[in-house]
């Protein structure tokens, strides 16, 4: 399997639950990214990790809580979330300066 | 002021159309400038990618970057339907490792109509 995949596709969750989005990449690249895009808005910045250490906290909120066990995986763990978190969650990975790769996406619904 | 200023439609043309997409920025510190596409339910792919000024050609596309304006566009020769999609520009600044962030514009909903 290539490219960068995301996992699951499409989530339902309450705002008492918990629950996490995955992210694999199969393309060797050394920085994985999550990005939340909202209708009408431009892609959000979430976390940056590069080597698998954190680069960049874009102020999300603390019930949003990434991991990056190593380079190729990417996790976002969500509790306690509100309705106005419903958007489309957004991997990427990058290993050079020629632009990102993204995952297909988690359509995230907080009801 | 938004760091990248993207309009975002919707844009319809007829089939064979020439479509012409553009953003403006604010930031003088970007040199490296990307375009996506994004069909519905997908993650967006690249489509070009341009350093500084100048133009690329790939195709039917076209990506001209004017660093004095602070101007890029993304040109689309004899449109098909299936170029029918969200159109993003991107954009970074020159400074620390390649993995930086990239900002976005709103992005462009494209319809190509047959």
């Amino acid at each position: 399997e290539t490219g960068v995949t995301q996992t699951p596709r499409h989530l339902v969750m309450g705002m008492t639950n918990k629950k996490s989005l995955k992210c694999e990449q199969h393309l060797g690249h050394n920085a994985m990214y999550w990005y939340k895009q909202s209708a009408k808005k431009p892609l959000e910045l979430m976390f940056v990790y590069n080597f698998k250490e954190q680069t960049e906290n874009n102020s999300v909120p603390s019930r949003f809580s990434p991991e990056c066990p190593n380079s190729s995986h990417l996790f976002l763990h969500l509790h306690t979330l509100q309705p106005e978190d419903s958007a489309l969650y957004l991997c990427a990975s990058t290993g050079d300066s020629q632009g990102y790769t993204f995952g297909s996406g988690t359509r995230l619904t907080v009801v | 002021q938004k760091e990248v200023e993207q309009d975002p439609g919707p844009l319809s043309v007829p089939e064979g159309a020439i479509v012409s997409l553009n953003c403006t920025y604010s930031n003088s510190a970007f040199q490296y400038f990307m375009w996506y596409r994004q069909y519905s339910r997908k993650g967006p792919e690249l489509l070009m990618y341009t350093y500084s000024s100048g133009n690329k050609e790939d195709g039917r596309f076209t990506a001209q970057v004017d660093k004095s304006s602070k101007y890029i566009s993304l040109f689309i020769r004899d449109s098909q339907p299936s170029d029918s999609a969200t159109y993003l520009c991107a954009m970074r600044n020159a400074g620390g490792t390649s993995y930086g962030k990239l900002t976005f514009g709103q992005g462009t909903i494209l319809t190509v109509h047959p």
